[in-house]
């Protein structure tokens, strides 16, 4: 049982670029949450899906898009990547009791 | 709208010291309440969980009860250890009316360090 995965885990890219993370989760769950965590800000969600075929923005989504292709995977895609977006990034799933999320291992990015 | 305020780190103890890691929180309606660990290079764990008012939520030695007459949430350890050295985040969430969106609204983390 993996839980939640997240590919790649580093990632540098330079200014102007584009990149898509890939994030699944073999938990069944029906939420799943895309954050980044900066120094000293703690986690702040960027989007996030209740459900398959829905999508919506969280505190900080200027930027990014994402897409929920199926129950298992929620994908963040960077259409012109920014200094501004070097972070680390966590994809979320939320188990079905309790409102606990299950979290990946990160995807470090590097904008140049 | 919903805060969590936890105390500001770093902090910095000796082998089998006590911990305590205080949140506090703002919430409208009933929140869930969390603490998550976060090891060097990994990502966030859920440490320990409560639901309602009184609970207390307990694991790997770590306790933190819901007081809700002091909005509070505070983690403690009676003894810790250098393996217990990472970042340390509350969180809450509230369910929306019509029950769905559950979003988790975390505290800025706190790094603990352990020294032997």
């Amino acid at each position: 049982n993996a839980g939640v995965t997240q590919t790649p885990k580093f990632q540098v890219l330079k200014t102007g670029q584009s990149m898509t993370l890939q994030c699944a989760q073999d938990m069944n769950h029906n939420s799943m949450y895309w954050y980044r965590q900066d120094p000293g800000m703690g986690l702040r969600l960027i989007y996030y899906s209740a459900s398959e075929g829905t999508t919506d923005k969280g505190e900080v989504p200027n930027g990014y898009n994402v897409s929920r292709l199926n129950k298992r995977e929620f994908s963040l895609r960077l259409e012109s990547a920014a200094p501004s977006q070097t972070s680390v990034y966590f994809c979320a799933s939320r188990g079905l009791a309790y409102n606990e999320q299950f979290f990946g291992p990160g995807t470090r990015l590097t904008v140049l | 709208g919903n805060s969590v305020t936890q105390m500001e780190g770093p902090v910095t103890l000796s082998e089998e010291a006590f911990l305590t890691i205080n949140c506090t929180y703002t919430a409208t309606g009933y929140p869930s309440l969390f603490w998550y660990v976060q090891y060097p290079g990994e990502g966030l764990q859920l440490l320990l969980k409560a639901t309602k008012a009184d609970d207390k939520g307990s694991n790997k030695g770590f306790e933190a009860t819901y007081r809700k007459e002091t909005t509070s949430f505070h983690l403690e350890k009676g003894s810790v250890q250098v393996s217990d050295s990472a970042v340390y985040f509350c969180a809450l969430s509230v369910t929306k009316s019509g029950g769905s969106n559950y979003k988790l609204t975390f505290g800025k983390g706190t790094l603990l360090t352990v020294n032997p």
